[in-house]
């Protein structure tokens, strides 16, 4: 069956503009998460969505950064006038339920470039 | 809060020997770990997870891993290595609640040698 996934692939965008990425997870599952990936570190968490409940957004670094899970089910994680320090690998991973009991599937991320 | 530390920023081994990547955590509540496996340009993929069941898992491709309590470990193992074993692998927590997301650890790149 299809995994997630996750668009575009690659965005190279200049400091100061504002980029939307894209989600689509795995069919029936009703937790979707946003993570940071920079290099030589570990996955960042940023947003967390389960159900129809309030989203976690503990991990969003600023006001910057924002997410919304249209549906129960697509999700955009955008980035108001970005920073150099913004580019990373963003990754989105859904799964059936919480995060304790149930595996995350991961999309291949987004490569966002700021120069 | 929990928290994760993985040990090993890199490991080499050689093709047949065995492999040892080591991770200790910090946990308020009694919690799951997962071991985590990304290839070059690909996922992540999940190896395995201990949720409070037995304490020796077993997982994909040949790994294991044990959770040891008293020692806040959750070593990932495996007995011979392979050319396609190498990738990054991070360990990850999560707390008792499973209602906070999972906490990664900075991964530890594991190299193979023929």
């Amino acid at each position: 069956g299809a995994g997630v996934s996750q668009s575009p692939s690659n965005k190279v965008t200049e400091k100061g503009k504002d980029v939307e990425l894209r989600c689509d997870p795995i069919s029936g599952h009703t937790a979707l998460y946003w993570y940071r990936q920079s290099l030589g570190q570990g996955l960042e968490f940023l947003i967390y969505f389960q159900g129809n409940s309030a989203p976690d957004k503990s991990g969003l670094p600023s006001d910057r950064f924002s997410a919304e899970r249209t549906g129960g089910s697509v999700s955009t994680l955008t980035i108001q006038r970005t920073q150099q320090e913004d580019s990373a690998v963003y990754l989105c991973a859904s799964s059936f339920g919480g995060p304790r009991f149930y595996e995350q599937y991961f999309g291949p991320g987004t490569r966002l470039t700021v120069t | 809060a929990q928290s994760v530390t993985q040990l090993d920023s890199h490991v080499s081994v050689s093709e047949g020997t065995p492999v040892l990547l080591r991770c200790n955590y910090s946990s308020s509540y009694s919690p799951s770990l997962f071991w985590y496996v990304q290839h070059p340009n690909k996922g992540l993929q999940l190896l395995l997870k201990y949720t409070s069941a037995a304490t020796l898992v077993k997982g994909i491709n040949g790994f294991e891993a044990e959770f040891k309590k008293s020692e806040t470990s959750f070593h990932l193992t495996k007995p011979s290595a392979h050319m396609s074993d190498a990738a990054e692998y991070f360990c990850v927590v999560s707390d008792q609640t499973g209602n906070t997301p999972l906490v990664f650890g900075k991964g530890t790149r594991l190299s193979v040698i023929a």
